[in-house]
């Protein structure tokens, strides 16, 4: 199965270090998303790459966080100087650019937890 | 300003019966989609279904079905005779056609189903 892979599955950091996550998207899908979701909420967007663009940023990305995308394949997103606020699931998707109405496919989301 | 309210943090329910997870949704744009997910306790959101702002059909899919009405902004779930499988986290979603973030996702909160046999 080629579903959108996300890596590590869980990641223990002490505040202060730096992190980064990967995802591999399906193949094919020109579009891929990151999601953050903490306990008991929904998952809020963090940003969006078109191939290797990256054409929007939610005002949630601070400046401690940096998404690539450089050969419109995997992306990385890399959190610097982590807080324990940062603690949450850091999901991915990808969807084909076949329009506004195509649904996202998920990964199973990296956990973050900063101690 | 876009929002996706699901009112309903918690249901449970013994299996067989029918359960409704409730949505409504918020929005300026007249073409917009709205979206049902599930997540199990692994994590992975699941796709359910996809609607757009001027399909107003009704759709059943199995134990599924979805009633859409834009005159109350709501995108209710209904859930025929569960089972304990159907036990997960269920988000309703909203994107818009203009959106610049392509199909970027608007969740609410989730609705925790607990089914119990």
């Amino acid at each position: 199965d080629t579903g959108v892979s996300q890596n590590p599955r869980h990641k223990i950091t002490k505040r202060g270090q730096n992190v980064t996550f990967r995802c591999d998207p399906i193949s094919e899908h020109n579009r891929l998303y990151w999601y953050r979701q903490t306990l008991g909420q929904g998952p809020e967007f963090l940003t969006y790459f078109q191939n290797e663009a990256q054409l929007e940023k939610s005002r949630l990305l601070s400046d401690r966080f940096s998404a690539e995308r450089p050969k419109g394949s995997f992306s990385t997103l890399e959190i610097q100087r982590t807080e324990q606020g940062d603690s949450a699931m850091y999901l991915c998707a990808s969807s084909p650019s076949t329009g506004g109405d195509t649904e996202a496919f998920f990964g199973q989301g990296t956990r973050l937890t900063v101690v | 300003a876009q929002k996706v309210t699901q009112a309903q943090t918690e249901i449970s329910v013994v299996e067989k019966e029918d359960v409704t997870l409730d949505c409504v949704y918020e929005t300026r744009d007249t073409t917009y989609y709205l979206f049902w997910y599930k997540q199990p306790p692994s994590g992975e959101l699941v796709f359910l279904i996809r609607r757009n702002s001027f399909d107003e059909q009704n759709e059943i899919s199995g134990r599924y079905s979805w009633n859409f009405q834009k005159s109350t902004s709501s995108f209710n779930f209904t859930i025929t005779a569960s089972q304990v499988v159907d036990s997960a986290v269920y988000f309703c979603a909203l994107s818009e056609a203009h959106h610049q973030a392509g199909t970027a996702l608007i969740f609410g909160k989730g609705t925790t189903l607990s089914v119990s046999s």
